[in-house]
């Protein structure tokens, strides 16, 4: 089983719409969650980071299911904008160093 | 702050030629890594650093050397090089992980390499 996997999509939404990705991680001792978004051809930069309560910024909300062991990002009123690859991350510790694992991506397509 | 830089951002190889691949940060972070992302692939580990003299094998070290003498710089040696490394090379740079739930990555901008 990958340490994190995602469904690689494309997942196509008219603007406006309101469209959700989950993530699912291996290790359940992980402490860090975090998505990032990839644009073609650029470098992945941080979205947001997931906390226990789950958290919103602006249209985005971001959930987390310990006992299941997913994530969720939530998007509302998509933009044009948006289209991206978003990453989910989760930081695992691998023999006493942690690192961050990141999923090979859900990439979504907003059309006018 | 820069943040991460990279260079070169674009190189054309022949089999068997040699680069370096530059990273420099100015964040003071103590940890460095190197990443490969081939097409439509997801992102492989190739080495990191947890500090000055200090560094380790990621998922896919075999072609590739690194070295960091110094907490900003983390360059990535590729010697003979292969059409297999044909990738685009993402350099990385953190705090220590897990100290707080909010410690993560920031990337550079990636240098795209073709080996022909």
């Amino acid at each position: 089983r990958k340490e994190v996997e995602q469904d690689p999509g494309p997942f196509n939404v008219p603007e406006g719409a309101t469209v959700a990705f989950n993530c699912t991680y291996s290790n359940s001792a992980s402490q860090s969650f975090f998505w990032y978004r990839q644009d073609c051809r650029k470098e992945p930069k941080l979205l947001m980071s997931v906390y226990s309560s789950g958290n919103e910024d602006g249209r985005f909300t971001a959930q987390l299911n310990r006992a299941s062991q997913y994530i969720s990002l939530l998007i509302r009123d998509s933009k044009l904008s948006d289209s991206a690859t978003y990453l989910c991350v989760v930081n695992i510790r691998n023999t006493g160093f942690q690192k961050l694992v990141f999923g090979t991506g859900t990439r979504l397509l907003v059309s006018p | 702050n820069a943040g991460v830089t990279q260079t070169p951002k674009f190189r054309i190889l022949k089999i068997g030629q040699s680069m370096t691949l530059q990273c420099t940060q100015d964040m003071n972070h103590n940890y460095m890594y190197w990443y490969r992302q081939d097409p439509g692939m997801g992102l492989k580990l190739i080495y990191y650093s947890v500090g000055a003299g200090i560094t380790d094998k990621g998922e896919v070290p075999n072609g590739y050397n690194v070295s960091r003498s110094t907490t900003e710089d983390f360059p990535l040696r590729l010697e003979l090089a292969a059409p297999s490394q044909t990738s685009v090379y993402f350099c990385a740079s953190s705090s220590p992980l897990g100290v707080t739930s909010t410690d993560t990555q920031y990337f550079g901008p990636g240098t795209r390499l073709t080996v022909l």
